[in-house]
């Protein structure tokens, strides 16, 4: 167990709509940082907070957003969802506010949009 | 701009035969690396990494790796593959600045008895 919690594991919905998906980092960490997975893809960077700021955006579309709260947990908000949004959305946390600390991850959110 | 490139997508191995997954990364200054491995349903979960010093590292579940400069290389090695050890398994470089872990494409490992 990572210790990083994801919720919910899994959402189906449909295209145009909106979803908000959860994350809650381990115990002490400060860093939360969002992944999407898919087949074509692969890890996609999405991006990265550090105690409650923005450090490093990667591939995210403006469709979807994020944010830290004081209590470090995260949620990444998606919208206007198109069925090329399906796939694994991770979550990973750690110590510091830089990536040279290694990545604790959750289990994920699959997310399907039909 | 920072790339990993992981040749094989997928590998067959024998159970208790050796395995080496091949990393390549592209990065002008020394990196910072990392080996996840993610089972079916599972996050990932790291299994070691380098930063610097001992060009070998040890990590869990008795694998290791290799840092090559000359070679851009930082292979994944185990001596005896274990049924268990059938996941996915992906290669990471730190960007510069090191705001965001960048992973390579991934080795999908199959372990046949």
């Amino acid at each position: 167990d990572s210790g990083v919690t994801q919720t919910p594991k899994h959402l189906i919905t449909a295209t145009g709509q909106r979803v908000t998906l959860r994350c809650s980092p381990r115990s002490g960490d400060l860093s939360v940082y969002w992944y999407q997975q898919s087949l074509d893809q692969g890890l996609q960077f999405l991006i990265h907070y550090y105690n409650g700021e923005e450090r490093a955006k990667g591939n995210i579309l403006e469709r979807f957003s994020a944010q830290q709260f004081p209590d470090l947990h995260s949620e990444l908000n998606l919208s206007s969802l198109e069925l090329g949004d399906s796939a694994l959305y991770f979550c990973a946390s750690s110590a510091t506010g830089t990536a040279n600390s290694p990545l604790h991850f959750g289990n994920g959110t699959r997310l399907t949009v039909t | 701009a920072q790339s990993v490139t992981q040749p094989d997508i997928h590998i067959t191995v024998s159970e208790g035969a050796s395995l080496e997954l091949r990393c390549n990364y592209s990065y002008g200054a020394t990196p910072y690396l990392f080996w996840y491995v993610q089972s079916p349903g599972q996050g990932l979960q790291l299994l070691l990494k380098y930063f610097s010093g001992d060009t070998l590292v040890q990590g869990i579940k008795g694998f290791e790796a290799e840092f090559k400069r000359s070679q851009s290389s930082f292979n994944l090695r185990k001596p005896s593959v274990h049924w268990s050890d059938a996941a996915e398994y992906f290669c990471a470089v730190v960007n510069t600045g090191g705001f965001k872990t960048i992973f390579g494409a991934g080795t999908r490992l199959f372990v046949k008895a």
